[in-house]
């Protein structure tokens, strides 16, 4: 089992609606998560990053992570053409020793469709 | 401007050669990261540095060796290329419990 697990997609959405990403990890002790997007060809950009149990919102992004459950999802409101991207998710599980390196998942391949 | 800085940005290069990929940060940050992406594919961790001196190697096994004499300083080097080594190198940087950073990237070309 990988420490961190995304439906690879593409997942495929009409402009104008909203798009759900989900993410599970393994990790109980994970401390930290963020999403990145990546278009092809460039390196991965920060778009999100959550904390704690919940909801947090940030223009037409929203993550919400659930500790319990051990998953983190990011929605995209309003979903445009040029949100069609690679989404990764990271986690961090590094507490006591600040040796532990970010872990990302495989990505999901987010499209828009016009 | 804290920033992380990949040289060279694209490198072809021939079979057997060495080659030094160079990432320097001006962040701050103690943990370093090189990671390895195939066009379309995920990305695959090669080497990791939690601080100076400190090293470790990822999840995907490489022929590549790193160090970390500087806080500032990660180079990757392949000491004989291959067409295999053919690939996208990404340099990244964090620290504590916060994300991480990327850089631009070298695509390398071994022919």
């Amino acid at each position: 089992q990988k420490e961190v697990e995304q439906n690879s997609g593409p997942l495929s959405v009409p402009e104008g609606a909203i798009a759900s990403l989900n993410c599970t990890y393994s990790d109980r002790g994970s401390q930290s998560f963020f999403w990145y997007r990546q278009y092809s060809g460039k390196s991965p950009e920060l778009i999100m990053s959550i904390y704690s149990n919940g909801d947090k919102e940030d223009g037409r992004f929203t993550a919400q992570l659930n500790k319990a459950s051990q998953y983190v999802s990011l929605l995209i409101r309003d979903s445009q053409p040029s949100d069609s991207a690679t989404y990764l998710c990271a986690v961090n599980g590094d507490s006591d020793t600040g040796r532990r390196a970010l872990t990302f998942g495989s990505g999901t391949r987010l499209q828009v469709q016009p | 401007e804290a920033d992380i800085y990949q040289t060279p940005r694209y490198l072809v290069i021939g079979t057997g050669k060495k080659i030094t990929l160079e990432c320097s940060q001006t962040m701050g940050h103690d943990k370093m990261y090189w990671y390895q992406q195939d066009p379309g594919m995920e990305l695959h961790l090669i080497h990791y540095s939690y601080g100076v001196n400190s090293t470790e190697k990822g999840d995907l096994s490489s022929e590549s060796t790193v160090s970390r004499i500087r806080t500032e300083h990660f180079p990757l080097t392949l000491e004989s290329a291959r067409p295999s080594h053919t690939s996208q190198y990404l340099c990244a940087t964090s620290t504590g419990g916060s994300p991480a950073f990327f850089g631009q990237g070298t695509r390398l070309t071994v022919v």
